[in-house]
């Protein structure tokens, strides 16, 4: 059983750009969570979404970013106009229900780097 | 809001010696509380977790926590340490009222001497 798939690893973006990561969740799993690590720091709950809705997007910022996870195919976070402070490690992770004591599954995590 | 403190930054201890990494939490109810380790340029791993019942979890690699109430508490701990340990480790704490956002601390980094 494959786990959590992200691509791509690394992204390096120009300032203005668009970023979009991708998130695979594992074979079962039907609830997608994205966090985010700026350097020296832990990870940030960004957002959480079930099959075709958003549940809670309490940690997204409210501009240029947006978040989905269709019906089929991965999960995307996009974000629009890339900027500087925007370089960090996004990790996606997966469960089977949506339960707190449910484990989440953490990819690899995508490095975004934006010049 | 939930919160969680790992005031250690960085850890160094010596191959073989015990090892523990403190956790502390704020959070209004029964937390459910998790450890995950990150090595470099990984994801993170779960190494163990806790919900309810004995307040001492047995995790994978040989690690454990205990869960303090009193002291809003949950360190790591393991007897003695194997150079392949060193990572970052990171303590969170789960939302009871479903979602399972996680909110994590800063992380402690674990460097092992040889």
């Amino acid at each position: 059983n494959a786990g959590v798939m992200q691509n791509p690893r690394h992204l390096v973006r120009r300032r203005g750009q668009e970023a979009r990561l991708r998130c695979s969740p594992m074979k079962g799993h039907s609830h997608v969570y994205w966090y985010r690590q700026l350097p020296e720091e832990g990870l940030k709950f960004m957002v959480y979404l079930q099959k075709e809705n958003i549940i809670d997007e309490s940690g997204m910022p409210k501009e240029r970013f947006s978040a989905e996870f269709p019906k089929e195919g991965p999960s995307i976070l996009r974000i629009q106009q890339v900027v500087r402070g925007d370089s960090a490690a996004y990790f996606c992770a997966s469960s089977v229900n949506s339960g707190s004591t449910d484990t989440q599954y953490f990819g690899p995590g995508t490095r975004l780097t934006v010049l | 809001a939930q919160s969680v403190t790992q005031p250690d930054i960085h850890i160094t201890v010596s191959e073989g010696a015990s090892l523990e990494l403190r956790c502390n939490y704020s959070y209004g109810a029964t937390p459910y509380l998790f450890w995950y380790v990150q090595s470099p340029g990984q994801g993170l791993q779960l190494l163990l977790k806790y919900f309810s019942g004995d307040t001492l979890v047995q995790g994978i690699k040989g690690f454990e926590a205990e869960f303090k109430r009193s002291q809003s508490s949950f360190n790591l701990r393991k007897p003695s340490v194997h150079w392949s340990d060193a990572a970052e480790y990171f303590c969170a704490v789960g939302a009871t009222g479903g979602g399972n956002k996680l909110t994590f601390g800063t992380g402690t980094q674990l460097k092992v001497e040889l």
